[in-house]
């Protein structure tokens, strides 16, 4: 069954520094989001991406992240300055269409020291 | 107040019973989304669904868009089905993003 896959699954960084955090979504969907989960609490979202272009942020994606689909395959997050309430889970997720179900990466465990 | 309840918070079960999950939503969705997160994180799909209900293996999901609520049913219930399950939404207007609950975690004894 294809898989959405997430590198790393477990990432150190110390505050003030930049980290990518790197997806790869499944062939043919066309959207793709990052969401994450700070320990103990509920999912949140962060962005949408499709056709090129973020689609849709919360109010948690400020000028300290960015997203990007260099190559096609791969779909990044960038945190340029971490701090240290970043220190969360962050899950990819891909999906076909909009309103169709989504698939889920197993997560990059961002710890920020 | 959440957009998305779950209740309970917690359950611990024995292996074989039978199962219920519970969600309410406040807000107008166009899908709700079952998913099971297990310990190691990684989340897992179970069931999208707009109306009426489905069913894959021993899972059962229900909806009921009047009274804003849905359910998952685990019948047969078996140790390997701990873990948190979660109910999320997909709002009316346009907006791609899911709106999660926190979550319900299931312990199933053997």
């Amino acid at each position: 069954e294809p898989e959405v896959t997430q590198t790393p699954s477990h990432q150190v960084t110390q505050m003030g520094q930049e980290v990518i955090l790197r997806c790869v979504p499944i062939s043919n969907h066309l959207y793709f989001y990052w969401y994450r989960q700070i320990l103990g609490q509920k999912v949140e979202f962060l962005v949408s991406f499709y056709n090129n272009e973020i689609s849709e942020k919360s109010e948690i994606f400020d000028d300290q992240f960015s997203v990007e689909r260099p190559d096609g395959s791969n779909f990044t997050l960038k945190i340029r300055s971490t701090k240290l309430e970043d220190s969360a889970m962050y899950f990819c997720a891909s999906s076909f269409n909009r309103g169709t179900s989504y698939t889920f990466g197993s997560g990059t465990r961002l710890t920020v020291v | 107040k959440n957009e998305v309840e779950q209740s309970p918070q917690n359950l611990t079960a024995q292996e074989g019973e039978f199962i219920t999950i519970n969600c309410s939503y406040s807000v107008g969705i166009s899908a709700l989304h079952w998913l099971q997160q297990h310990p190691g994180g990684g989340i897992v799909s179970l069931f999208m669904l707009s109306s009426g209900k489905k069913k894959h293996g021993r899972l059962i999901a229900t909806i009921n868009i009047q009274e804003k609520h849905s359910s998952l049913h685990i019948t047969a219930s078996h140790p390997r089905d701990s873990a948190v399950y979660i109910c999320a939404v997909a709002t009316q207007g346009g907006s791609e993003k899911l709106v999660f609950g926190k979550g319900m975690k299931l312990t199933v004894n053997p």
